[in-house]
C-alpha cells in the first residue's frame, strides 16, 4: 500500500524567515497532495492541496511543489508568523482512493 | 452549519470495557471516516464509509467496528477496550473520496487504563 513519509519532524525558525516541510510517497499511481494544519488541541484543516497534473500551487505565504519523476512534494512557508506555529500534516490518496498521512511535522515560529 | 460533530470529547475506559463514539455531520457528505491519531504517526485511518449502510476497512481497524445507518451519522465501536487504544479519534467527511477535502471533527480523546 502507499507509504508517505515527512521530514522533518519539528522545525523552528525565526519570525519572517521560511520553512520547507517534505514529503515522499510510494504509489506511482497517487494523485491527489493535500497539506493540512493542526493547531494544538484543534482539528486538522486543509491549507492547500495540489494534483499531480499540475507542479507547483501557491496561495498568499504558502506554495506546495509536486516532483511526480521523484515521488516527493513540499510545503513552502514564506514570512513565517507566529500563527503559523502547529503540526503540519502531508498526504497523498491511495490504490484504494483514501488518504494515507504522512508523520506531521511540528513547526515552531520563535517570535 | 454544525460542519461535523463527535461525542463525547473526553473518555476515560478500564480494559475491557465497552463505548461507542458518535460523529455526525450536516453538509450532506457521501463519505466519511475514522482516524486515530498518536504522536509521531500521523492520522491512520481505521474504518470508512462510502455512503448509507456501507463500511470497510481502512488501515488498522482490529478492534473496532462501525455503522452507517444514517447518512448523517458515523458510528465507531470499542467492544472491548485496551490500553493499545488510547489515543485521539477523528472523524471526517467530504463530498467525493480520496481526491476531495476532508472536513474534521473536533476529536474524542479516549484514555484506557
Amino acid at each position: 500500500g502507499e507509504n508517505v513519509e515527512q521530514h522533518p519532524s519539528t522545525l523552528s525558525v525565526q519570525e519572517g524567515d521560511s520553512a520547507v516541510i517534505k514529503c515522499t510517497y510510494s504509489d506511482s499511481a497517487s494523485n491527489y497532495f493535500p497539506w493540512y494544519k493542526q493547531e494544538l488541541g484543534k482539528r486538522p484543516q486543509l491549507i492547500i492541496d495540489i494534483r499531480s497534473n499540475v507542479g507547483e500551487k501557491k496561495d498568499q505565504r504558502i506554495a506546495v511543489t509536486l516532483n511526480k519523476t521523484a515521488k516527493h512534494f513540499s510545503l513552502h512557508i514564506t514570512e513565517t508568523q507566529p500563527e503559523d506555529s502547529a503540526v503540519y500534516f502531508c498526504a497523498a490518496n491511495n490504490a484504494g482512493n483514501m488518504l494515507t498521512f504522512g508523520g506531521g511535522t511540528r513547526l515552531m515560529v520563535k517570535p | 452549519n454544525a460542519g461535523v460533530t463527535q461525542t463525547p470529547k473526553f473518555r476515560v475506559l478500564k480494559t475491557g470495557q465497552s463505548m461507542t463514539l458518535l460523529c455526525a455531520q450536516d453538509m450532506n457528505h457521501e463519505y466519511m471516516y475514522w482516524y486515530r491519531q498518536d504522536p509521531g504517526m500521523g492520522l491512520r485511518l481505521i474504518h470508512y464509509s462510502v455512503g448509507e449502510g456501507t463500511t470497510a476497512k481502512g488501515e488498522v481497524p482490529d478492534g473496532y467496528n462501525v455503522s452507517r445507518l444514517k447518512k448523517q451519522n458515523f458510528l465507531l465501536g470499542l467492544e472491548s477496550a485496551a490500553p493499545s487504544q488510547t489515543s485521539v479519534y477523528f472523524c471526517a467527511s467530504s463530498f467525493l473520496a480520496g481526491g476531495d477535502e476532508q472536513y474534521f471533527g473536533p476529536g474524542t480523546r479516549l484514555t484506557v487504563t
